[in-house]
């Protein structure tokens, strides 16, 4: 089975501040990555994924994404954060067999002071 | 409009009543989703439907039924509400061709009380 750790439940940072959201996963296969963001009394929507190739995912609003599969993990980042990108943020992974879902972990709430 | 639409989006109930969810896509999606968010545990898939004849049990269906009426639409149900089931449930959907992207609607908050 797989599983989904992020290691921090809230991260409070500054705005215009570097962020990192950390997550790692384990699974004895190969799997499919992804970010989802939830603003405020919203929906979850997708904020990047990794499928393939290029281990550096880029997504919407100047977020990225790094697959270490040594370290099995999928860490976000973001250079310098605005008041706006506050909300939660969900990894997920799917293994990429036929038929399996998605196992989402318990996810980080970014905090972002003026 | 939403893409995945839900109903209602905050319910208050009592224990024992019969409680439904209803969720409606227009983005002609096969496959819908019911999940279950509480506060540090993510989501938890409860239901999930691939077509109007194939429903499949999550990794939390006890307590939960639910009903594919058409391709767009898809409903959960709590037969006898209970305080656990306090949460906010989301439906979602995806495309089969191509990498299980999930769209979500905006979330029923459901209160037992």
């Amino acid at each position: 089975a797989q599983s989904v750790t992020q290691l921090d439940s809230q991260v409070p940072v500054f705005e215009e501040a570097p962020v990192e959201l950390r997550c790692n996963y384990s699974s004895s296969v190969s799997v499919y990555l992804f970010w989802y963001v939830q603003y405020p009394n919203q929906g979850l929507q997708l904020l990047l994924k990794y499928l393939s190739g290029s281990t550096l995912v880029k997504g919407i609003n100047g977020f990225e994404a790094e697959f270490n599969k040594s370290q099995t993990s999928f860490h976000l980042r973001k250079p310098s954060v605005h008041i706006s990108d506050t909300a939660e943020y969900f990894c997920a992974v799917r293994n990429n067999n036929a038929g399996n879902m998605l196992t989402f972990g318990g996810g980080t709430r970014l905090m972002v002071k003026p | 409009d939403a893409d995945v639409t839900q109903t209602p989006r905050n319910r208050i109930t009592k224990t024992g009543k019969r409680i439904m969810l209803e969720c409606s896509q227009t983005k002609g999606h096969d496959r819908m989703y019911w999940y279950r968010q509480d506060p540090g545990l993510g989501l938890q898939l409860i239901y999930y439907s691939f077509d109007v004849k194939d429903i499949n049990k999550g990794e939390i269906s006890d307590g939960y039924s639910v009903s594919r009426q058409a391709q767009a639409k898809f409903s959960l149900s709590l037969e006898s509400a209970i305080p656990n089931q306090t949460a906010l449930y989301f439906c979602a959907t995806s495309d089969p061709v191509g990498t299980e992207e999930l769209f979500f609607g905006e979330g029923s908050r459901l209160t037992v009380l």
